[in-house]
Parts: structure tokens; sequence; C-alpha cells
């Protein structure tokens, strides 16, 4: 069975504080992803990466960083969180060619920034 | 610019009944469609895909009907069961974009006993 696994279930930061949020995956998968999740918004895409130290931006990629120095682990970085960087961050990964493209999901980080 | 549309933000069935949740797309070639199921506090989890090859795909109590004509999918669940109670998101693939998925804003299914 596929694993990702993300460092926090919950967080709270304060404006301005750098926040770093962990994912990691154990089938060696060349894809991973960062997501976030809002109500009413579906999944939007943050950044991706197709391989190591790669990667590329999604659709909303302002106000974060990434970094993918191994294969199986994909960091998020919020430089300086704001209120609305407020959300549910999902971590993905899937294998590169896969033919349905099945993206599997850890079980997300609640993020509250006040 | 492509799009994934689930036009029904909720849904309330009765249990045993059929659940349909419906999904409409704007880009005229695709690969595949997955729909995923998301219960609160986790991530989705994959459910079933089709292929722009075939117009129905079926999975147990799960069948996903495409019409290529109308840009349109629809993911019937028969007999629905309490469990089904979940978020509902449809996804487009893109196999020339590095396998990212196009998603839709989800479709919340309620179902009641």
């Amino acid at each position: 069975d596929v694993k990702v696994t993300q460092s926090s279930r919950y967080l709270v930061k304060r404006t301005g504080e750098k926040v770093f949020l962990e994912c990691v995956q154990d089938m060696d998968h060349e894809n991973m992803f960062w997501y976030r999740q809002d109500p009413g918004l579906g999944l939007r895409l943050i950044y991706f990466s197709y391989d190591v130290k790669m990667k590329e931006k999604g659709d909303i990629p302002e106000g974060y960083s990434v970094s993918r120095e191994k294969k199986e682990r994909f960091s998020l970085i919020l430089e300086s969180a704001s209120t609305n960087q407020t959300s549910m961050y999902l971590c993905a990964s899937s294998l590169y060619g896969g033919r349905r493209g099945e993206q599997y999901f850890g079980p997300g980080t609640r993020l509250t920034v006040t | 610019d492509q799009q994934v549309k689930q036009n029904s933000p909720s849904l309330s069935v009765q249990e045993g009944r059929i659940s349909i949740l419906n999904c409409d797309y704007t880009n005229s070639m695709f690969d595949y469609f997955l729909w995923y199921k998301k219960y609160p506090a986790e991530g989705p989890t994959f459910l079933i895909s089709i292929s722009s090859i075939k117009d129905k795909n079926e999975d147990g109590r799960f069948t996903v009907f495409l019409n290529k004509s109308a840009k349109h999918l629809s993911l019937h669940i028969v007999p629905s069961q309490p469990g089904d109670s979940a978020v509902y998101f449809c996804a487009e693939l893109l196999m020339d974009s590095n396998y990212q998925l196009i998603w839709g804003a989800g479709t919340k299914l309620i179902i009641k006993p």
C-alpha cells in the first residue's frame, strides 16, 4: 500500500512566522504535489515536482516555496505566514507515466494562521 | 483554459436509493477522468476512473458514465449507503503536463438514513 505521511495534522502559527510542512511517500513515486483545499474551491495546486530538485508552479504559488532534496520528501514552505493562508494543505504523490494518473494523498494538515 | 465543473455543492439522498453526481468539462482532448472521495480530516482517496475511449466503467456499486458530445460525466452510486456520505471530486488527467490533475470544486453527498 502506498503511504503518504504529513508531518502535522493540525498546526497553529502566527502571522509572519515561517512555516514548514513536510511530506514523505514510501512508494518511490517520481511526482509529488502540494494542494490547498478551501470550501467551494476544490483542490488548488500550489506546486508540484516531477523529480528531485525539480519544481513547477501550480495555480497559486504566491507566498509559497517548495524543496525536494530527496525523492521521497517534498516540503512546502510559507515564508511569512498570513491569515489568508489558513487552509487544509494536502500532499500527494503519483507514479510518472501511471496510466490513470492516480494520485495518493496524505491525511492533510489543517493550518490556522492567527 | 481547461475547466472541470461540479455545479452542485451538495446532494442529499435517501439510504438505498441512487446517488448521481455530475461533472462537466471544457477540454475536448483528455485521457482520463478520475473520481475521488474525501472524508473530513482525511486526504482524498481514489474511487474510480474512466478513459476517453470508453463511455462507461463499473466497479461494484459505483458506475461512471461519460458523454463526450455533451462533455459531461456522472458518477452513480447504487444503492447508497451511510458510509458514502463524503465530498466527491472529479478530476481530469493532463498526461501532457506531467500528469497533473485538474479538479472540480467537489459535491458533498449526504446519505439520509
